[in-house]
């Protein structure tokens, strides 16, 4: 089954509100997570490394204001995109490293989220 | 800088046809991972392979096999006998030291019944 778990998997909103997704570890404690995003037939690109206890690192270009993430137990990132608008529409997927370096066999990813926003 | 190349953006092949999707990447750090992610049409990302940069042995498993060269930083990914279920966009990965999973763009493939 799953081991991160993320949702919801897929919400439409008005311009102007905010949405909150959230992204957890089922099975282990995750000391950092990272949150992906993803155009249409494009990548996935890294838009921020959340650890647990401290303040998100954000890629460069990334609106920090915009895009909140919290990271306030071991086993639960949050990313609440504020005041959204159609060009955050987006597919948002969130991964957890259960370790660091070496002692990870892979990253767990969850289901990803689609945003839609009117 | 850390970067992955994945030249096809396309591919499209018959059923039954073998398909080799190509990786190239770049790092300057020693130590680093290596990753093939399969993403159907639901989105998800399916996890196929972890490779690190000690560990050149090539490997198989089933119909999937990957060719690891670090000699010219390669990471193949060849599927035999492909299947129509095969059908997704691949990613290829580079896992650094600082923890950063870096994304190729992507290869869409096509098996055609």
């Amino acid at each position: 089954g799953a081991v991160v778990s993320q949702h919801p998997s897929r919400v439409i909103c008005k311009s102007g509100t905010s949405v909150k997704i959230e992204c957890r570890s089922l099975d282990f404690q995750a000391t950092t997570m990272f949150w992906y995003r993803q155009f249409p037939k494009q990548s996935l690109m890294l838009m921020a490394t959340s650890n647990e206890g401290s303040k998100a690192t954000y890629e460069q270009g990334v609106e920090k204001d915009k895009f909140l993430i919290n990271h306030a137990s071991l086993t639960l990132s949050t990313l609440t995109v504020t005041s959204a608008h159609p060009e955050d529409s987006s597919f948002y997927i969130c991964s957890a490293s259960r370790g660091g370096g070496a002692t990870n066999e892979k990253l767990f990813f969850g289901s990803g989220t689609q945003l839609s926003v009117l | 800088a850390q970067k992955v190349t994945q030249a096809q953006t396309e591919i499209s092949v018959v059923e039954k046809e073998d398909v080799t999707l190509d990786c190239v990447y770049e790092t300057r750090d020693t130590t680093y991972y290596l990753f093939w992610y399969k993403q159907p049409p639901s989105g998800e990302l399916v996890f196929l392979i972890r490779r690190n940069s000690f560990d050149e042995q090539n490997e198989i498993s089933g119909r999937y096999s990957w060719n690891f060269q670090k000699s010219t930083s390669s990471f193949n990914f060849t599927i035999t006998a492909s299947q129509v279920v095969d059908s997704a966009v691949y990613f290829c990965a580079l896992k650094t030291s600082y923890d950063k999973v870096i994304f190729g763009p992507g290869t869409s493939l096509s098996v055609i019944p």
